[in-house]
């Protein structure tokens, strides 16, 4: 597996409550990547890094931030947590070369009551 | 933007038997298409990936065939063995930097 963790790697947070989700590697790959994962939808992007202090939305973005101080870092940040929320999210990381060839982190799951 | 759709959402096959999975894709200026394998409670792991310029790529058991004409392309493994057994996501990118995924397919090979 690629130089990649995350954590935690599971929480239970309540409805209204800020959460920050981490990704962390060690590869020193240009792009970083968040997505959940729900029955039924695959794997969706919320926001995606293509380098330091720069980021971009990808499909379900809304109620979400994302930070990126470090190349090794990238940050997810549910502002005010909402049961629909509740899921299982990906880091990926990929080196930006003309194909996009991404790997995963290992999963952190939230449960939001 | 980008859309892919991904066929079946479930199948079961024999130990031994072939098992293919197709994924349609909508935007012709995609030109990497990745399949990834997630068994149950791990992290989905890159298995072959194909690029428009080449219409099949084999892998061992594994093989991926494109069509870019019509904007299709699928996985086929041969021989299953019960470790087959996992979700398989397609996936479809139109930049160097986004991948769009299918919704996945659960192969269940049963022995």
């Amino acid at each position: 597996d690629a130089g990649i963790t995350q954590s935690p790697r599971h929480k239970v947070t309540e409805t209204g409550t800020p959460v920050t989700l981490r990704c962390h590697q060690t590869e020193n790959h240009r792009y970083m990547y968040w997505y959940r994962q729900d029955p039924g939808h695959g794997l969706r992007l919320i926001h995606y890094s293509y380098g330091v202090k720069d980021t971009d939305k990808g499909e379900v973005s809304d109620g979400y931030s994302v930070s990126r101080s470090k190349t090794e870092d990238f940050l997810l940040t549910l502002e005010s947590a909402t049961s629909s929320q509740t899921s299982v999210y990906f880091c990926a990381i990929s080196d930006g070369t003309s194909f996009n060839e991404q790997y995963f982190g290992p999963g952190t799951r939230l449960t939001v009551t | 933007g980008e859309n892919v759709e991904q066929h079946p959402s479930t199948l079961s096959v024999q130990e031994g038997d072939s098992a293919v999975i197709k994924c349609t894709y909508s935007d012709s200026a995609s030109n990497y298409f990745p399949w990834y394998k997630q068994e149950l409670g791990k992290r989905p792991q890159l298995i072959i990936d194909i690029r428009s310029n080449v219409g099949e790529k084999k892998d061992q058991r594994i093989a991926v065939t494109l069509n870019k004409t019509a904007k299709h392309f699928s996985l086929h493994i041969t021989e299953t063995q019960p470790e087959d057994s996992a979700v398989y996501f397609c996936a479809a990118s139109i930049r160097a930097n986004k991948l769009v995924f299918g919704a996945g397919t659960i192969l269940r090979v049963k022995s």
